[in-house]
């Protein structure tokens, strides 16, 4: 079975610009979170989605936003970058109802802002 | 405010012996904590879990102890293996908490020598 798969897997971009990195989480789960991993840290969290609806939402601001689609994939939009969002973003899903605490990780977006 | 901690950033063990794993929370709210395996430029992969209702899982050469009032977590590696060189990061989760997000330790680099 497919793992959660994530892209791009690299990205270069330039302060003041926008991204877009796309999550397909593992078959039959509907829920998406994700994360935010810079050097030296554990992940940090940004979102969660469940369902198309947000049920959670990180210490970020609102420059990032993300959504969810009928097919349970997910994109996470950030704005106006600053080179301080240079990290790596991790997808990660989980099954069944929202209630279901283990979640799974694809390999990540790594984003380095210039 | 960091509420999940890993206060050893690195362990080093020969190959063979006993890697134990140390995590401490202070959210009395956590009710459910994991840990997982990442290697350079992959996502975190899911190891094991345990639910604040035990004090014990097992799972292979893994085995996690839970220690609640203590607000203490460990994971031991039995045999280690060269292939468990990785940073291992805890991490806690609690509806009651924070809904399911995930709050992550900073992560123990863990060297296994042949």
């Amino acid at each position: 079975d497919a793992g959660v798969t994530q892209s791009p897997t690299h990205l270069i971009k330039t302060r003041g610009q926008h991204v877009t990195l796309r999550c397909s989480p593992i078959s039959g789960h509907k829920s998406v979170s994700w994360y935010q991993q810079v050097l030296g840290q554990g992940p940090q969290f940004i979102f969660q989605y469940y369902e198309k609806e947000e049920r959670g939402r990180g210490n970020f601001p609102d420059r990032f936003s993300a959504r969810q689609f009928p097919n349970y994939s997910s994109e996470l939009n950030v704005n106006a970058l600053l080179l301080g969002d240079s990290a790596l973003y991790l997808c990660a899903s989980s099954g069944g109802s929202g209630m279901v605490k283990t979640q799974y990780f694809g390999p990540g977006t790594r984003l380095l802002v210039l | 405010d960091q509420q999940v901690k890993q206060n050893s950033p690195s362990l080093s063990v020969q190959e063979g012996r006993i890697s134990i794993l140390n995590c401490d929370y202070t959210n009395s709210m956590f009710d459910y904590f994991l840990w997982y395996k990442k290697y350079p430029a992959e996502g975190p992969t899911f190891l094991i879990s345990i639910s604040s209702i035990k004090d014990k899982n097992e799972d292979g050469r893994f085995t996690v102890f839970l220690n609640k009032s203590a607000k203490h977590l460990s994971l031991h590696i039995v045999p280690s293996q060269p292939g468990d060189s990785a940073v291992y990061f805890c991490a806690a989760s609690g509806f009651k908490a924070a809904g399911n997000k995930l709050t992550f330790g900073g992560g123990t680099r863990v060297l296994v020598k042949p």
